[in-house]
């Protein structure tokens, strides 16, 4: 099935600390959208981006839309314990409402 | 305003058997989405409906089918199951425009089948 590129993999860091995550696409989509997904439940979503260039923030959480429109980032400030998680980017294509495409996901710990 | 649910949580069957899952959407939600979890595979788009008609589909085979009703619940079936079919199942409902429509998603279903 089709994956887009999330990278880093997985990132180890202390409390405090600031994180970037990213996905690129080969596609061009209209909507980006950042999840977070505890073990055994469904992904909570963190921020949707609807236009290119758009830049969202959501208290600590700050995710940029790609001028080419394919690719999105995600920044985490002052990471905290409960940040812990997997962080996984969506795109979704133009006429294909509500098929979201995901990424590979970020696991993310943080360490007190 | 309570979350999209689904039911049951955990399940296991045996090859062969075939399963229903159901999912119930956030009130005035009329569009709901299924997908496939695996470690290898992700998170895989299974199928969406929008007032009881598919409108999208993934590349899933006939196995995997599903419905929704007129109060847009919907339940998604795998027939003939196969050891691969074990995963979390996840639902996603939203207010179904054509555009900008955010989805939001139930805790899923843990199927394991043997």
């Amino acid at each position: 099935g089709q994956q887009l590129n999330q990278s880093p993999q997985s990132m180890f860091i202390q409390e405090g600390e600031d994180v970037s995550m990213n996905c690129t696409s080969s596609s061009i989509f209209n909507t980006w959208l950042w999840y977070k997904q505890d073990p055994g439940e469904g992904p909570v979503l963190l921020i949707a981006l609807y236009k290119a260039g758009e830049l969202t923030s959501n208290g600590r959480l700050t995710a940029q839309f790609g001028i080419t429109r394919k690719d999105s980032f995600l920044n985490i400030s002052a990471s905290i314990p409960s940040d812990v998680g997997i962080y996984f980017c969506a795109g979704q294509l133009s006429g294909a409402t509500n098929k979201l495409i995901f990424g590979t996901g970020t696991l993310l710990a943080v360490q007190p | 305003k309570a979350g999209v649910t689904q039911t049951p949580r955990y399940l296991i069957k045996t090859r062969g058997q075939q399963v229903t899952l159901s999912c119930s959407p956030i009130s005035g939600h009329r569009s709901v989405s299924w997908y496939q979890q695996t470690p290898g595979q992700g998170l895989q788009f299974l199928f969406e409906y929008f007032s009881e008609t598919q409108r999208n589909k993934g590349n899933f085979p006939g196995r995997f089918s599903g419905r929704q009703f007129s109060n847009s619940r919907s339940e998604m079936n795998v027939s003939t199951l196969e050891l691969g079919d074990s995963a979390l199942y996840l639902c996603a409902s939203s207010f179904g425009g054509m555009s900008a429509d955010t989805q939001y998603f139930g805790p899923g279903t843990r199927l394991t089948v043997l």
